[in-house]
């Protein structure tokens, strides 16, 4: 069955450093991947978009790549801050309607 | 706006008994999600509707579930009758057509089965 893997390990990390987080898909390819960020208690709220044919897409200091050879997608925030703290959700969708979510990476920001 | 509501936020009952979430989606989206979120299976989708019409309902559990959407601005997920592995966050979705992506989530509603 399709899956979306993410690591499920809490990923620690310095202030104004850059997190990187990892998606890899299996047994379909998605035409699209999507990132959210999910806090304690509250439901995800949608970061970024990636289509199979892009390579690369930025928005303020995150960005997110698509390789399709590697299957695999990488979620990059620059410099960060304890606000970034947060589980973070990938997502692979077909068509325009289902997404098949990942177990999402918890990203903890230290002062 | 004031995005997706859902209603009851925390809900807490014994096995066997009936259980109704109740979602109000964005004003104009035409397409609604049914998502559980437990910590063993992450975030799964449960059903979805466009246009009120359920379209895929492959990840209802079971036939103890059940969701309806009346009407463009309400639908209802049911479980009847409830078990202690039903316990999960519940979350609806909506987005605002079929050809569009982003997916906008409520805050969720807690269910307990004792």
């Amino acid at each position: 069955s399709q899956k979306i893997e993410q690591n499920s390990e809490a990923l620690n990390i310095q202030e104004g450093k850059t997190a990187t987080l990892t998606c890899n898909y299996t047994n379909y390819s998605p035409a699209y991947l999507q990132w959210y960020r999910q806090d304690p208690g509250r439901g995800p709220v949608f970061l970024l978009l990636i289509r199979e044919n892009e390579k690369e897409k930025r928005k303020e200091r995150l960005k997110v790549t698509f390789d399709t050879t590697l299957k695999q997608s990488l979620f990059h925030i620059t410099a960060s801050q304890p606000a970034d703290s947060a589980t973070y959700l990938c997502a692979g969708g077909i068509a325009g309607n289902m997404l098949t979510f990942g177990g999402g990476t918890r990203l903890m920001v230290k002062p | 706006d004031a995005g997706v509501i859902q209603s009851p936020r925390h809900e807490v009952t014994e096995m066997g008994q009936e259980v109704t979430l109740r979602c109000k989606p964005i004003s104009g989206h035409n397409s609604l999600f049914w998502y559980r979120q437990t910590m063993m299976r992450g975030l799964e989708l449960l059903i979805y509707f466009n246009n009120n019409v359920p379209i895929d309902d492959s990840g209802m559990p079971e036939d103890r579930f059940s969701a309806k959407m009346p009407n463009a601005s309400f639908s209802t997920l049911k479980i009847q009758p409830s078990e202690p592995r039903d316990s999960a966050v519940y979350f609806c979705a909506s987005k605002a057509s079929r050809n569009s992506y982003e997916q906008y989530f409520g805050p969720g509603t807690r269910l307990t089965v004792t």
